[in-house]
């Protein structure tokens, strides 16, 4: 059965100061790993898919990266703007359906 | 208009009532979802569909039924709401043919079952 960790739970920072997020998985043929944005009341919007280790992707203040059994959500001088949970989700070669963590819930202080 | 429309977007009911929730899509893909979220516990998947007449069961379908009335259309079905069916429902939709295909979310309907 797919796994999915995400830590911390909550993290809250002031801005401009950086940090990175969590997400830890087990899963028999990793066909993607998946970082989403959901803002409160709102659906998760798609942020990024890593496919491989050692791959690395960017978007504005967000870098994602990939291990054999992490992945990092880098926030560099995060922004006000930036708070929102953040999901990460895996997908196997077997089912192709998408197993969710919990989420961290990120909170970007003025 | 948003790309996979969820209604309605509030509802209460009472306990025993018979309830759909619908979603449609306008992205074209051949493959629906739909989740629920709990607080703590994250997206869980209760019925996916890879096309008209492929329904599958996920993680949590019991008490939930579906139907998939055409390649944009597929709807929920609670045949008698209990209140643990309260929770935030969301609808997908997903490419097929990617290699990685991401899924894409409606607004979200929130269920209370009283």
């Amino acid at each position: 059965e797919d796994q999915v960790t995400q830590s911390p739970e909550a993290l809250r920072l002031q801005e401009g100061e950086s940090s990175s997020l969590n997400c830890s998985y087990t899963v028999s043929g990793l066909r993607g790993l998946f970082w989403y944005r959901q803002d409160p009341g709102k659906g998760p919007e798609f942020l990024f898919t890593l496919y491989s280790a050692g791959e690395e992707k960017e978007k504005e203040r967000l870098k994602a990266t990939l291990t054999k059994k992490e992945s990092f959500l880098h926030i560099t001088a995060p922004k006000p703007e930036d708070s929102a949970t953040y999901l990460c989700a895996v997908s196997n070669f077997g089912n192709e359906k998408l197993t969710f963590g919990t989420g961290t819930r990120l909170t970007i202080i003025p | 208009d948003a790309d996979v429309t969820q209604t309605p977007r509030n509802r209460i009911t009472k306990t025993g009532k018979r309830i759909m929730l619908e979603c449609s899509q306008t992205k074209g893909h051949d493959r629906m979802y739909w989740y629920r979220q709990d607080p703590g516990l994250g997206l869980r998947l209760i019925y996916y569909s890879f096309d008209v007449k492929d329904i599958n069961k996920g993680e949590i379908s019991d008490g939930y039924s579906v139907s998939r009335q055409a390649q944009a259309k597929f709807s929920l079905s609670l045949e008698s709401a209990i209140p643990n069916q309260t929770a935030l429902y969301f609808c997908a939709t997903s490419d097929g043919t990617d290699l990685w295909p991401e899924a894409f979310f409606g607004q979200g309907t929130r269920l209370t079952v009283v």
